[in-house]
C-alpha cells in the first residue's frame, strides 16, 4: 500500500544549525510533496509543495528537496530558531485529491 | 487569508451520544475533508467532500458520517460516540486545482 515515513525520534538541534528533515515514501510515485508545521493542539499549517519535476523548492529559510529516484523528500530550515520547534507533516498527492500524510517529525531547537 | 473554523476546541461526551463536529471555511473552496490524528498513527482520513452534498469515505469512514448542504460548511457526525473515538479531529478544505490543503484548529474530542 502506499506509503509515507518520517522519522518518528525528535530531532534535537541547537539554535543557528540547519535542521535536516526527511521524508520517504513507497509504492507509489506521488505528482508532488507538501510540508506542513504544526504546533501542539493546533492545527497544520502548509508551508511548501514541491512537484516530481522540480528539484528544489525554497521559501526564505526553507528548503525543501524531491529526489525520485531516492524516493525521498528532504526539508531544511537554515539559521533554525527556538521559534521553529514543532512537529513537521510530510503529505503526498497524486490524481485524487486525497493526501497521504506522515506522522510528523518533531523538532526541537535548544536556544 | 483562507480560515477554516471547527465549532468546538474541546469537548466531552458520553458514550452512545450523537455528535456533531462542524466545520466551516470561507474562501469557496471546493473540497473539504475530516481527518482524526492520533499519537503515532498521523493523519488518517475519514471522509471527504468535493461538492455540496457529494462525499466519499476516506481510509477510516467506520462509525461517522458527513453532511454538506452548504459550500462552506462541512459537518462529521458520530452517530453513536465510542471511547475509541477519542482524539483530534481536524477539518481542512482546498481549491480544486492546487490541493494544498488548509486545517482549522482541531477539537479535541473525549469520550467517557
Amino acid at each position: 500500500s502506499q506509503k509515507i515515513e518520517q522519522n518518528s525520534e525528535a530531532l534535537n538541534i541547537q539554535e543557528g544549525k540547519t535542521a535536516t528533515l526527511t521524508c520517504n515514501y513507497t509504492n507509489y510515485s506521488p505528482a508532488y510533496l507538501q510540508w506542513y508545521r504544526q504546533d501542539p493542539g493546533r492545527g497544520p499549517v502548509f508551508l511548501l509543495l514541491i512537484r516530481e519535476n522540480e528539484k528544489e523548492k525554497r521559501k526564505e529559510r526553507l528548503k525543501v528537496t524531491f529526489d525520485t529516484t531516492l524516493k525521498q523528500s528532504l526539508f531544511h530550515i537554515t539559521a533554525s530558531q527556538p521559534a521553529d520547534s514543532a512537529t513537521y507533516l510530510c503529505a503526498s498527492g497524486g490524481s485524487s485529491y486525497k493526501l497521504i500524510f506522515g506522522s510528523g517529525t518533531r523538532l526541537l531547537v535548544r536556544p | 487569508d483562507v480560515k477554516v473554523t471547527q465549532s468546538s476546541r474541546y469537548l466531552v461526551k458520553r458514550t452512545g451520544e450523537k455528535v456533531f463536529l462542524e466545520c466551516v471555511q470561507d474562501m469557496d473552496h471546493e473540497n473539504m475533508f475530516w481527518y482524526r490524528q492520533d499519537p503515532g498513527l498521523g493523519l488518517r482520513l475519514i471522509y471527504f467532500s468535493y461538492d455540496v452534498k457529494m462525499k466519499e469515505k476516506g481510509d477510516i469512514p467506520e462509525g461517522y458520517s458527513v453532511s454538506r448542504e452548504k459550500k462552506e460548511r462541512f459537518s462529521l457526525i458520530l452517530e453513536s460516540a465510542s471511547t475509541n473515538q477519542t482524539s483530534m479531529y481536524l477539518c481542512a478544505s482546498s481549491l480544486v486545482q492546487t490541493d494544498t490543503q488548509y486545517f482549522g484548529p482541531g477539537t479535541r474530542l473525549t469520550v467517557l
